[in-house]
């Protein structure tokens, strides 16, 4: 069973670059069943796709965010990264690492979530 | 990509069945059968409940199922319990090239 965990700094000051890790264990990153996705959560709002990234290093970004995301793999760590830059308090989420099914589309497997507020 | 239209916001008594509705697009929910739906506890992270519009994980309860009728994808729950107050998000397939498109979720009460 695969098990997400996602790390990093909890405080990030406005204008500065967010980075987060999600660290993947039970299985191994470089399989093909899944892409590696990063979705937020602002607090009592739904959910909202960052980005995903395949073993292969193809990505795929929100429109919205794409000018300012980086999403990386690291196979040898086992671990993906996000990369947001120019922070701004819009940016303040809870954070979530989940795989994404290649072949069906959902998304089954979630890190439990890392909160980041952006303030100065 | 728009998101899915779900209700903001359900209710019942325990025991009732409630439905929870999905809307897309032909280009979304109205072109795949890969509809997929989330159980979110506050504080939690979200939880895969349905998959492929009508399949459930292991350990999901049968009294969840899914169904999907042209752009138009539901979530019923059936013998409705304490527990299954949550909220619950639909995401479809949008093709290969992008990722999914979430629905803007759905607050379920158990009166």
């Amino acid at each position: 069973q695969v098990q997400l965990q996602e790390s990093g700094p909890g405080l990030v000051k406005p204008s500065q670059t967010l980075s987060l890790t999600c660290t993947v264990s039970g299985g191994s990153i470089s399989s093909g069943s899944y892409y590696w996705s990063w979705i937020r959560q602002p607090a009592g709002k739904g959910l909202e796709w960052i980005g995903r990234i395949y073993t292969s290093g193809s990505t795929n970004y929100n429109p919205s965010l794409k000018s300012r995301v980086t999403i990386s793999v690291d196979t040898s760590k086992n671990q993906f990264s996000l990369k947001l830059s120019s922070v701004t308090a819009a940016d303040t989420a809870v954070y979530y690492c989940a795989t994404y099914d290649f072949w069906s589309g959902y998304l089954d497997y979630w890190g439990q979530g890392t909160l980041v507020t952006v303030s100065s | 990509q728009s998101a899915l239209t779900q209700p903001a916001s359900v209710s019942g008594s325990p025991g009732q069945s409630i439905t929870i509705s999905c809307t897309g697009t032909s280009s979304d929910v109205g072109s795949y059968n890969l509809v997929s739906w989330y159980q979110q506890h506050p504080g939690k992270a979200p939880k895969l409940m349905i998959y492929e519009v009508s399949k459930r994980p292991s350990g999901v309860s049968n009294r969840f199922s899914g169904s999907k009728s042209g752009n138009t994808a539901s979530l019923t729950i059936s013998g409705l319990q304490a527990e299954d107050e949550a909220d619950y998000y639909c995401c479809s397939y949008a093709g290969s090239s992008t990722f999914g498109v979430f629905g803007g979720g759905t607050k379920l009460t158990v009166l």
